[in-house]
């Protein structure tokens, strides 16, 4: 998979908006950003993805840069239940049908 | 809707004793299947994944083996456990990258 780098923790007040980095500055044409979260001794969850435009949903907003070499997930009203290790993930395109997680980020929201 | 089940939530098995853990996908049809692991303290590790009935594709070398008996139905199995083992087992399904689901685990602990 397209490496990716993200810093190893991050703190965020509640309320606030959590803008949560990644680089990926591997990434081919056409492959995407995926982001996953995992609350503490739960299954990942699926949060977001997106290719080349920002992208918005119920839970978060994506902004990857114009060269795609990075991007940023943003929590826009941090709540104390979004802290979680955060996985930015880029998966090889026309590989096979698997997500590889790293190490992720730890987004702690404090009160 | 799509759900998953995994069982037991938790387990404690002797140093050597056989495992067996089922995983079962209800509402799709032909989905990828996956088993991670999760070390105290560390990442997700993909064990084995499955495009199809009696498809497996194993990630890492280990103690342990996987089948699919049925199209939605996904086993991890040991013959003999090591305390190496100890960890969280997770199982997750897709039809696509975009959107893992992960059931709810098994944590293990080998004594």
């Amino acid at each position: 998979d397209a490496k990716t780098t993200q810093p190893p923790s991050m703190d965020c007040a509640e309320g606030r908006a959590a803008n949560l980095p990644c680089n990926h500055s591997t990434i081919s044409g056409n492959e995407y950003v995926y982001w996953y979260r995992q609350i503490h001794s739960q299954g990942p969850q699926y949060i977001i993805h997106g290719l080349k435009n920002n992208e918005t949903n119920e839970m978060a907003s994506l902004i990857i840069t114009e060269d795609r070499k990075s991007s940023t997930l943003i929590l826009p009203h941090a709540t104390l239940r979004d802290t979680a290790v955060y996985y930015c993930i880029v998966p090889t395109q026309g590989g096979s049908e698997k997500l590889v997680f790293g190490k992720g980020m730890k987004l702690t929201v404090n009160p | 809707s799509q759900t998953i089940h995994q069982w037991p939530a938790t387990l404690v098995q002797p140093v050597g004793s056989p495992l067996s853990l089922e995983c079962t996908v209800e509402g799709t049809s032909n989905p990828n299947l996956y088993w991670y692991r999760q070390a105290a303290g560390r990442g997700l590790q993909l064990l084995f994944y499955s495009v199809g009935i009696g498809q497996i594709s194993s990630e890492v070398p280990q103690n342990l083996s996987a089948s699919r008996p049925q199209d939605r139905q996904f086993i991890l199995s040991s013959k003999k456990l090591l305390l190496s083992d100890s960890g969280f087992y997770l199982c997750a399904w897709s039809v696509n990258l975009r959107g893992y689901t992960f059931g709810s685990g098994t944590r293990l602990t080998v004594v």
